[in-house]
């Protein structure tokens, strides 16, 4: 199976600062249709995951354009160019090139 | 507005059988291919199963291969997962998930399952 690294694993940010998650993957996520499908999920506390970012760098309808994603082949970023109270929790990176779709070990963001 | 609810979660002993529900909607259901993820106590997410939108098509993890089998009912707008052989490792909350460009777009609430004796 892929193995997706993120880092850091914990993330303190103050009010209004950016943020950025690295995600990597032990194997190229190229799909054999040419498409690279790296995605990231923002899961609140007491909440379902909610999809933030698919292919790498498309953001979905209601994500806020200070979430982007950047990255190709096994190295990924997701970056929040000021952070919100509302960021606060744990984000996932998630491969779905391969079956099993994988995912990160997680992302605590919080406020300092 | 799509909707996924799952139900059918429950306390079951080792070596039991449980079988998750999933109910769609605000979307045309045999459109999209459909999955099961799930996500222990304190723990990350773990891809279980998915569908294709036919049904003819199904992928396993290993973990649950020859356990579990997922299933849909296009007519019922309705997707399922039969799990058999539990063991305390499938302790989780199931969610029941669209897939749409290799991804996952939208996730239900989830259901509890609880391997326990």
């Amino acid at each position: 199976d892929v193995v997706m690294t993120q880092s850091p694993l914990s993330l303190p940010v103050t009010l209004g600062q950016p943020a950025s998650i690295s995600c990597r993957s032990s194997q190229s996520l190229v799909n054999s249709d040419g498409n690279t499908y790296l995605s990231w999920f923002q899961q609140r506390p007491g909440q379902s995951p909610r999809r933030l970012i698919y292919k790498v760098s498309n953001r979905d309808s209601g994500v806020p354009d200070r979430f982007s994603g950047s990255g190709s082949g096994t190295d990924f970023t997701l970056k929040i160019s000021r952070v919100e109270a509302e960021d606060v929790g744990v984000y996932y990176c998630m491969q779905g090139a391969h079956w099993p779709f994988t995912f990160g070990q997680g992302t605590k963001l919080e406020i300092k | 507005e799509v909707q996924l609810v799952e139900s059918g979660g429950d306390l079951v002993q080792p070596g039991g059988s449980l079988r998750l529900s999933c109910a769609a909607s605000g979307f045309t259901f045999s459109g999209y291919w459909m999955g099961w993820f799930r996500q222990a106590p304190g723990r990350g997410l773990e891809c279980v199963a998915s569908v294709r939108r036919d049904g003819n098509e199904k992928l396993y993890v290993d973990s649950v291969k020859g356990r579990f089998t997922i299933s849909r009912d296009n007519a019922k707008d309705s997707l399922y997962l039969q799990m058999n052989s539990l063991r305390a490792g499938d302790s989780a909350v199931y969610y029941c998930a669209r897939l749409d460009w290799n991804s996952l777009d939208y996730w239900g609430q989830g259901t509890p399952v609880t391997v326990s004796s």
